[in-house]
């Protein structure tokens, strides 16, 4: 199972938007809902943003935001604040009922 | 609250075993399927295995399948991953994670902090 093909890096200044892509296949993101983004810091655990899709758990704020077109995944972060800075990675069920992650992004708040 | 605390990393050798635990407290552990998920230094994450809450599905990553096992013990509310015939490559911290509740491919809701695993000679 190939991994979930992300953009390396992005940046963004306090206050913008950005959106961070993840792009598979029919037999991962395009085929399934259960489509999930993680922030992590370094040196720290992941923490989930997004589940399914487009939901966010409880606490996360609502600055994130996740939908899918294809097989295309992404994640959307509005009014960057400094503490945004982080790796991002998403990722998927597939049909071979296993899990596959994207290489990760590092977002940069400029 | 909810609490994950691996253990049982270290250092070991090409070829041998080592088991790893997690401990959950702070929910109903038989309700949530469980997985491990590793990152190498410096590396992205890579998810290793599942295990559903009654642990009767369990799948796994190619890169570990036929040398790791996931396990576990519901009356003592851990989570284990038997990890055989060891490489070089294995070598990361391995965290374990929790579902939502309605799925277990909807997950990561919960990890641990992670135990690092070094393979080497």
């Amino acid at each position: 199972q190939s991994a979930l093909t992300q953009p390396a890096s992005v940046s963004g200044s306090p206050g913008q938007s950005i959106t961070i892509s993840c792009t598979g296949t029919s037999s991962d993101v395009g085929g399934y809902n259960f489509v999930s983004w993680y922030q992590q810091h370094p040196g720290k655990a992941p923490k989930l943003m997004i589940y399914d899709v487009s939901n966010r758990p409880s606490g996360v704020s609502n600055r994130f935001s996740g939908s899918k077109s294809g097989n295309t995944a992404s994640l959307t972060i509005s009014g960057l604040q400094a503490e945004d800075e982080a790796d991002y990675y998403c990722s998927s069920y597939t049909t071979s009922s296993s899990v596959v992650f994207g290489g990760g992004t590092k977002l940069t708040v400029l | 609250q909810v609490q994950l605390v691996e253990s049982g990393g270290g250092v070991v050798q090409p070829g041998r075993s080592l088991r790893l635990s997690c401990a959950v407290s702070g929910f109903m552990f038989s309700s949530y399927g469980m997985h491990w998920v590793r990152q190498a230094p410096g590396k992205g994450l890579e998810w290793v295995t599942v295990m559903s809450y009654d642990g009767s599905n369990k799948y796994y990553a190619d890169s570990v399948k036929g040398r790791f096992t996931i396990s576990r013990d519901n009356s003592k509310n851990t989570l284990y991953l038997q990890m055989n015939s060891l490489r070089t490559e294995d070598t990361a911290v391995y965290y374990c994670a929790r579902d939502l509740g309605d799925s277990q491919w909807s997950w990561g809701e919960y990890w641990g902090q992670g135990t690092l695993v070094t393979v080497s000679s």
